[in-house]
């Protein structure tokens, strides 16, 4: 079945700082990939996804490159702000088995301290 | 703008009491979900829907019962609540076809049973 494993936290980071959080799956499929990201007290909301091998998606500074040969989605920030701060989703969606199911990571807590 | 919504933010039931979440989408959907979301433990899918009247068990459906009557809305139904069962419940939709797959997630409802 379909798996999602991401980098165990938390992640504590000063601001500016360079942030990666490591995100690698296992898909039956042609998986989509995701970010989510969940701020404090509110539900998740899609931060930015890839479709397909070599895509990249991006938002607000975030990046994430869909690496088919090492099954990864690993997500990048240069420089990171306090407001930052969040929990991180990994998720992949594959439609030729389960539409509309997605599957999750175990989640990522980023503290950004000024 | 899309809109998931949940009936409430925060309730506090007791053991035994029967208890009812709403979630409504404007979006059109197909497909809804409810997930449970504990510390350490991630996203964890409860129950999901595809259709009206259509349910399917997610990975956590014991305790649980769903309802969905109209397109629009899904509940649900804890027909006994226990303490174990005190968490943040999530409520997500996506639309069906094909890359169409990025989930919508409510506020999500903190329930304490105490």
């Amino acid at each position: 079945g379909n798996s999602v494993t991401q980098m165990e936290g938390p992640v504590t980071l000063s601001e500016e700082a360079f942030l990666t959080i490591n995100c690698t799956y296992t898909a039956t499929g042609y998986p989509s990939l995701f970010w989510y990201v969940q701020y404090p007290g509110e539900g998740l909301q899609l931060l930015l996804k890839a479709t397909k091998a070599d895509d990249k998606g991006s938002n607000k500074g975030f990046e994430a490159t869909y690496r088919k040969e090492t099954t990864s989605f690993h997500l990048e920030k240069g420089s990171v702000q306090v407001s930052d701060s969040a929990v991180y989703f990994c998720a992949l969606s594959d439609q030729s088995t389960n539409a509309g199911k997605s599957t999750f990571g175990d989640g990522t807590t980023l503290t950004v301290k000024p | 703008d899309v809109k998931v919504t949940q009936s409430s933010r925060y309730l506090v039931k007791r053991t035994g009491e029967k208890v009812f979440l709403e979630c409504v989408q404007d979006m059109d959907h197909e497909n809804m979900f409810w997930y449970r979301q504990d510390p350490g433990l991630g996203l964890r899918l409860i129950y999901f829907s595809y259709d009206v009247k259509m349910k399917e068990k997610g990975d956590i459906p014991e305790g649980y019962s769903v309802s969905r009557e109209k397109k629009e809305r899904f509940s649900l139904i804890l027909e006994s609540a226990s303490t174990n069962q005190t968490s943040m419940y999530l409520c997500a939709s996506v639309g069906a076809g094909q890359g169409i797959d990025t989930q919508y997630f409510g506020p999500g409802t903190r329930l304490t049973v105490l």
